[in-house]
């Protein structure tokens, strides 16, 4: 299947410093990537939708000054977190849309778990 | 509001024995439903999904069903393996973009 990778797997960082995540479709071009957080044991919440070129869509509730998005290629979206909170640690997961034929869907990274001291 | 919920927090099933696990959803606008796996720190895994003019859908050695009378979705594995313990999560799509996951189901399998 299709691979989504996240650089880095994990990071930690101390309060007040900016953390960027890379998301990187690797073997397709992605139009359309996706920012989740997942805090433990409980379900993925979708941040942002990613748009090449354009603009990201953010949930409601999500400060889009606070979490950058940014998708500069076809196969690369980044997600910075400006300013990281202890309240901002989190594992934070992207996926790409990916179309095959006449379906969709999407295919996730392994996921970014951030720490912030 | 709509919502995409499971029915089961914890499923513990003997290895071999089948497992099923099963999903609610609220949107019956929905175009088509995933289920994905996730291991402890990993990120969701594709197992199979299913188009909403679609009854049911086999892949290896998982099954999906779709009750759209009911809005119930089912996930089952066969022959459960030990490798098969993670939480599994239903997933409703609309438009074919917005994905809305339910809330997760772990699934314990005793060797």
């Amino acid at each position: 299947g299709a691979v989504v990778s996240q650089h880095p797997s994990w990071v930690i960082c101390k309060s007040g410093t900016s953390v960027k995540i890379e998301c990187r479709s690797l073997d397709f071009q992605a139009t359309t990537m996706f920012w989740y957080r997942q805090f433990p044991k409980q379900s993925l919440m979708l941040m942002a939708t990613s748009n090449e070129g354009s603009k990201a869509t953010y949930e409601q509730g999500v400060e889009k000054d606070k979490f950058l998005i940014n998708h500069a290629s076809l196969t690369l979206s980044t997600l910075t977190v400006t300013s990281a909170h202890p309240e901002d640690s989190s594992f934070y997961i992207c996926s790409a849309r990916i179309r095959q034929g006449v379906q969709e869907t999407q295919y996730f990274g392994p996921g970014t778990r951030l720490l912030v001291l | 509001g709509e919502s995409v919920g499971l029915h089961l927090p914890t499923l513990s099933v003997q290895e071999g024995d089948n497992s099923i696990i099963n999903c609610a959803y609220s949107n019956s606008a929905s175009d088509y439903f995933i289920w994905y796996k996730q291991e402890s720190g990993k990120g969701p895994q594709f197992i199979i999904d299913i188009r909403s003019n679609m009854d049911k859908r086999q892949g290896q050695r998982v099954t999906v069903l779709l009750n759209k009378t009911v809005k119930h979705l089912s996930l089952q594995i066969a022959a459960t393996q030990p490798g098969d313990s993670a939480v599994y999560f239903c997933a409703e799509i609309r438009g074919y973009q917005k994905v809305t996951f339910g809330t997760g189901t772990k699934l314990q399998v005793i060797p």
